[in-house]
Parts: structure tokens; C-alpha cells; sequence
């Protein structure tokens, strides 16, 4: 089946403008969740959602950065007033129903944002 | 404050040896752990994972070991294969929510 796609795959903005990343998750999966990979980092943790709950956004590091997800499917990261500091790769990732014993999260290819 | 840490950025084996991927934690309110393995321009696809109420769990190839008391885990590959050259994350699930912390990855490069 089809697993995690973003879009688009690689976007090169000017400082100061701003830009929207995309995911689709799985189908199905009620779980989505934002990372960022910094160049030579570790994958930072910035929002999670759960179903109709309200979205867990305590990795996210400024209020230029925020996220949507509309009918519990389709998630859209928005980074306001971009700075050289968000160049990373945005990966997102989707998961089943919590409580299945199912930890496992399904990545994308991530989108590689570069700020000039 | 990085609550999961992989103090090895690299790591190199020979083919059909051992590789030995480590990760330590600082928190205790961890209740479950996943390694993640990710090749180049692909997200990263999960290996294997352990409860912390589990102290190994196996799967073919790979043997994740978990010490409460050191808040330490490892991944084993054995024998280890060119296709597992990769970077290994590790992942801790906070308990309680279902919020992850991951390592900084370990780069594994199996030579032929």
C-alpha cells in the first residue's frame, strides 16, 4: 500500500519568506507526527496529533512555526518569516491507533528546506 | 539537554562480523525503546523495539538488549551485510504520551 508522502521533495526559499511543507500519511493512521534533521543532528522532535486531541506542539522552537492537520489525514507545516537557522530536512511520520501495541512510526522521504 | 544520546557517530565492520550500535538514556520515564535504520534521501524505516519491562528482544539478524539499571540499549546485527551500511537511530517513547526522543545516530558502514 501507499505509505508517507511530502511535498514537495526539496524547496529552496529566500530568508524571510514563507513556506508550507505537506504530509499525507498513511491511511488510516491516526497518529502524525514533524521532525526536523538538522545537518549532522539527530531528528528533533516538533509536533505530534492524535485524532481529534489537541496536537502536542512542545518541540516546536518558535512561533514562526506552526502546523495543521485537517480531517484527521492531511498535515501542512507552515514556517513564517523564514531564517538560514530552518535549513534542515522536515520529515514527517504517521502511526495507528495508540494502544494496539503498535509503536512503530512510518516516515516520508522528508522535504529538504534550504534558506538562502 | 539531549535525553538519548549515541556517543558514536560512526562505526565500521567487516562483513559477517558483529555490529554493536549503542545508545544511553538519562531518563527513567521511558517506557519504550526503537532503533530506526535510514539510508540516504529516505526516511527512516524501523528495525526493531523493546518494551522497558524487557531486557532482549530478537528478530532474525537483530538482538536489541536493554539495561534499566545502566540506561543503556543496544542493537547486535549478526552477521552483519554490506546492505546494513545505514545510520541507526534510537528512539525512546515518553511514558504516558506518545512523544518520542531520538539519538543523534550512529553512521554503520559494513565493508565487503
Amino acid at each position: 500500500g501507499a505509505g508517507v508522502s511530502q511535498s514537495p521533495s526539496n524547496k529552496v526559499t529566500e530568508k524571510g519568506k514563507d513556506v508550507e511543507l505537506r504530509c499525507d500519511p498513511i491511511s488510516g493512521h491516526t497518529a502524525l507526527y514533524w521532525y526536523r534533521q538538522s545537518l549532522g543532528q539527530g531528528l528533533e522532535f516538533l509536533i505530534y496529533f492524535q485524532g481529534n486531541s489537541a496536537p502536542d506542539k512542545s518541540g516546536l522552537p518558535s512561533d514562526r512555526f506552526s502546523a495543521e492537520r485537517t480531517g484527521g489525514s492531511v498535515s501542512t507545516l507552515t514556517i513564517q518569516r523564514t531564517q538560514q537557522e530552518d535549513s534542515a530536512v522536515y520529515l514527517c511520520a504517521s502511526s495507528p491507533q495508540p494502544g494496539t501495541g503498535n509503536y512503530e512510526q512510518y516516515f516520508g522521504p522528508g522535504t529538504r528546506l534550504t534558506v538562502t | 539537554d539531549q535525553q538519548v544520546k549515541q556517543n558514536s557517530p560512526s562505526l565500521s565492520v567487516q562483513e559477517g562480523r558483529i555490529s554493536i550500535l549503542n545508545c544511553d538514556y538519562t531518563n527513567s520515564m521511558f517506557d519504550y525503546f526503537l532503533w530506526y535504520k535510514k539510508y540516504p534521501a529516505e526516511g527512516p524505516t524501523f528495525l526493531i523495539s523493546i518494551s522497558s519491562i524487557k531486557d532482549k528482544n530478537e528478530d532474525g539478524r537483530f538482538t536489541v538488549f536493554l539495561n534499566k539499571s545502566a540506561k543503556h540499549l543496544s542493537l547486535h546485527i549478526v552477521p552483519s551485510q554490506p546492505g546494513d551500511s545505514a545510520v541507526y537511530f534510537c528512539a525512546a517513547k515518553v511514558s504516558g504520551t506518545y512523544k518520542y526522543i531520538f539519538g543523534t545516530g550512529t553512521r554503520l558502514k559494513v565493508l565487503a
